[in-house]
């Protein structure tokens, strides 16, 4: 199983709506997870089973999709948001697609 | 609080070997599926191994064959043996823990640095 994000880098401002797509290349039904890495700093599980958001994580991250196509949305983006985002297939062995860098406009 | 809190990372030369240990805390790991991901410099997350239940371990191909993961439930402990290292095993090291085979990684160390150097 392959996975593919897009876009690679997006670049935003505080308060903008951001939305990352992230595509398997099999069905995964539900087995996805998204993660958040800042520099220096262990990556942090934000959504999994593809749309539960892990207790804690602001309500402003949101998961969607089923299958082969998902997104994770940010709805008003914050200064603390700015990071790299993976997707996570677990499916088959783990595989993490190849990050999202979302930077300041 | 869940936590896992890695170490033995360092400086260690083509070819040689290097032990990594994750020790956990409030969980115990022989539940657990304790899962190693790597993240190379300039490059994303790679898992890198999983160890569960009966002493059942999964390796990705990169390292299949090099690295050996094992556990010690008497210290509820992880470890990542390290053989035959390469260049391109340069990389910050995490273990995380999973529930079961489909779990997301939902508790993650601090990481450990690994630098191979020729």
């Amino acid at each position: 199983i392959q996975l593919t994000q897009s876009p690679s880098l997006l670049s935003a401002s505080v308060g903008d709506s951001v939305t990352i797509t992230c595509r398997a290349s099999q069905d995964i039904r539900t087995y996805l997870a998204w993660y958040q890495e800042k520099p220096g700093r262990a990556p942090k599980l934000l959504i999994y089973a593809a749309t539960s958001v892990k207790l804690g994580v602001p309500p402003r991250f949101s998961g969607s999709g089923y299958g082969t196509e998902f997104t994770l949305t940010i709805s008003s983006l914050q200064p603390e948001d700015f990071a790299t985002y993976y997707c996570q297939q677990l499916s088959d062995f783990p595989l993490f697609g190849p990050g999202t860098k979302v930077d300041v406009k | 609080e869940m936590r896992l809190v890695e170490s033995g990372g360092g400086l260690i030369q083509l070819g040689r070997s290097l032990r990594l240990s994750c020790a956990a805390y409030e969980f115990i790991v022989r539940d657990n599926y304790i899962n190693w991901v790597r993240r190379a410099p300039g490059k994303g997350l790679e898992w890198v191994a999983v160890i569960y239940g009966d002493d059942n371990t999964k390796y990705a191909d990169t390292v299949q064959g090099r690295f050996t993961v094992s556990r010690d439930s008497s210290k509820n402990m992880v470890y990542l043996q390290m053989n035959n290292l390469r260049a391109g095993d340069t990389a910050a090291y995490y273990c995380a823990r999973s529930e079961g085979i489909h779990d997301a990684f939902d508790v993650w160390g601090r990481g450990t640095l690994v630098a191979v150097s020729s």
